[in-house]
């Protein structure tokens, strides 16, 4: 019973190939995240959905896309990657904003490895 | 911008009570103080959450003096398996009066036998 499971959990692949991650979470939330955690432990986030709209969009390269089927998927697509693009990649959802207080779900993370 | 504030590592031993303090000066009046705890090759997971004052719940406490401006997470007789990362997280209103989701750097607790 998974509440946000995310695949694949391992991938690696070579640059300038394009891959995708997907996401679903069962828990009902309304908003959805993309987050990148590097060799460092850093947690940053990418985007966030709330009921399939973008809401966040942080300083990331455009060849990185999240799509949005419903709200309760949220994909991420990279194209042309590269090697600085390694990374846990952690898909997340909450019942309304982050920011407000409203916990955070996280899934497993998917390991990303550019070669 | 502002961020959060946390050691870098800390050392323990089983039973010991472990405290682990944030500074965040420039948290929103609105905003909530929530901790975050990660295992390796995991996602995070929530621990505790609060707006001032104390907050206990089964596994933790949590406090915040009067000014917010810091909280302190306690973990009380810790045990090998509370080995992990913390993370501080508040919400901070930035120039642009947008609100932003700050994590700090995570602190690394580590528990000895």
């Amino acid at each position: 019973d998974t509440a946000v499971s995310q695949t694949p959990k391992y991938l690696v692949t070579q640059m300038g190939n394009d891959k995708s991650i997907k996401c679903e979470q069962n828990l009902g939330h309304d908003t959805m995240y993309w987050y990148k955690q590097d060799s460092k432990k850093f947690l940053k986030i990418m985007f966030s959905y709330n009921n399939k709209e973008l809401i966040i969009n942080e300083t990331v390269p455009n060849r990185f896309s999240p799509k949005s089927p419903d709200k309760a998927h949220l994909n991420l697509h990279i194209n042309s990657l590269e090697l600085g693009d390694s990374a846990v990649y952690f898909c997340a959802s909450s019942q309304g904003s982050q920011a407000r207080g409203n916990t955070i779900y996280f899934g497993e993370g998917s390991w990303l490895t550019v070669v | 911008l502002a961020k959060t504030t946390q050691p870098i590592s800390m050392d323990s031993y089983e039973g010991q009570e472990v405290n682990i303090t944030c500074s965040h000066n420039n948290i929103a009046t609105n905003d909530y103080i929530t901790w975050y705890q990660q295992f390796p090759s995991q996602g995070p997971r929530f621990i505790i959450q609060g707006y001032k004052t104390k907050v206990t719940n089964e596994v933790a406490s949590l406090f915040i003096p009067a000014d917010r401006k810091s909280s302190t997470l306690s973990l009380p007789r810790v045990s090998l398996s509370d080995t992990a990362v913390y993370y501080c997280l508040v919400g901070v209103k930035s120039m642009d009066s947008n609100y932003q989701l700050i994590w700090g750097a995570g602190t690394k607790l580590i528990i000895k036998p």
